[in-house]
């Protein structure tokens, strides 16, 4: 069964500075792969996708993630973070069974 | 477009209770998925509907039951609850639900479920 690591539970970054938050799953193909963020109270917000292609994705609010098959990561990205970034983020992967398996999720705090 | 509608928000129960939530995709998707959201587990998926049929269903005791009606809204019933039932369900509809990136899930803001 497929899985999904995110290795930083928790990360606290100055506001403007860069972000980067870890993903790396298990899967013997190339799965289909998703970053989500949540903010309190909300429901789950769809950032990127990959499915095929190039390797580098955009997203919306500024986001990117590369996908890097040799390592098996799908690590997001943000050149600078805006204190309306704080939340918490979520990677995902699908197989193609209508399904998806997350990550334990990363909280982003942002410092002023 | 109105997104995912799930309803109600906020709902308390007690322990034996029995439980059922609801949820409105976004117009035009037929997929309904609902997963189960917890700071001990995290998300879990729960089970996914396509066309009133259920496709795939998660590891959950057989206490967790769904069903999709023929205008795609989904229901989700919870019996004979317990304390570790408590948490926040997620309900998710795409085109086709096939988890591709060309059938993204769009998620509504939850049910927040408490058992007490």
């Amino acid at each position: 069964a497929q899985s999904v690591t995110q290795p930083d539970i928790h990360i606290t970054v100055s506001e403007g500075a860069s972000l980067e938050l870890r993903c790396n799953y298990s899967y013997g193909a190339t799965p289909y792969l998703f970053w989500y963020v949540q903010s309190p109270g909300q429901g789950l917000q769809l950032l990127l996708k990959y499915f095929s292609g190039d390797t580098l994705v955009q997203g919306i609010k500024g986001f990117e993630a590369e996908f890097k098959r040799s390592q098996s990561s799908f690590n997001l990205r943000k050149p600078s973070v805006h204190w309306s970034d704080a939340a918490e983020y979520f990677c995902a992967v699908g197989v193609g069974d209508y399904k998806l398996s997350f990550g334990a999720g990363t909280t982003v705090t942002v410092r002023a | 477009k109105a997104g995912v509608t799930q309803t109600p928000r906020y709902l308390i129960k007690t322990r034996g209770q029995q439980v059922t939530l609801s949820c409105s995709p976004i117009s035009g998707h037929r997929s309904v998925s609902w997963y189960q959201q917890t700071p001990g587990q995290g998300l879990q998926f729960l089970f996914e509907y396509f066309s009133e049929t259920q496709r795939n269903k998660g590891n959950f005791p057989g206490r967790f039951s769904g069903r999709q009606f023929s205008n795609s809204r989904s229901e989700m019933n919870v019996s004979t609850l317990e304390l570790g039932d408590s948490a926040l369900y997620l309900c998710a509809s795409s085109l086709k639900g096939d988890s591709e990136g060309n059938s993204p899930l769009h998620f509504g803001n939850g049910t927040r479920l408490t058992v007490t």
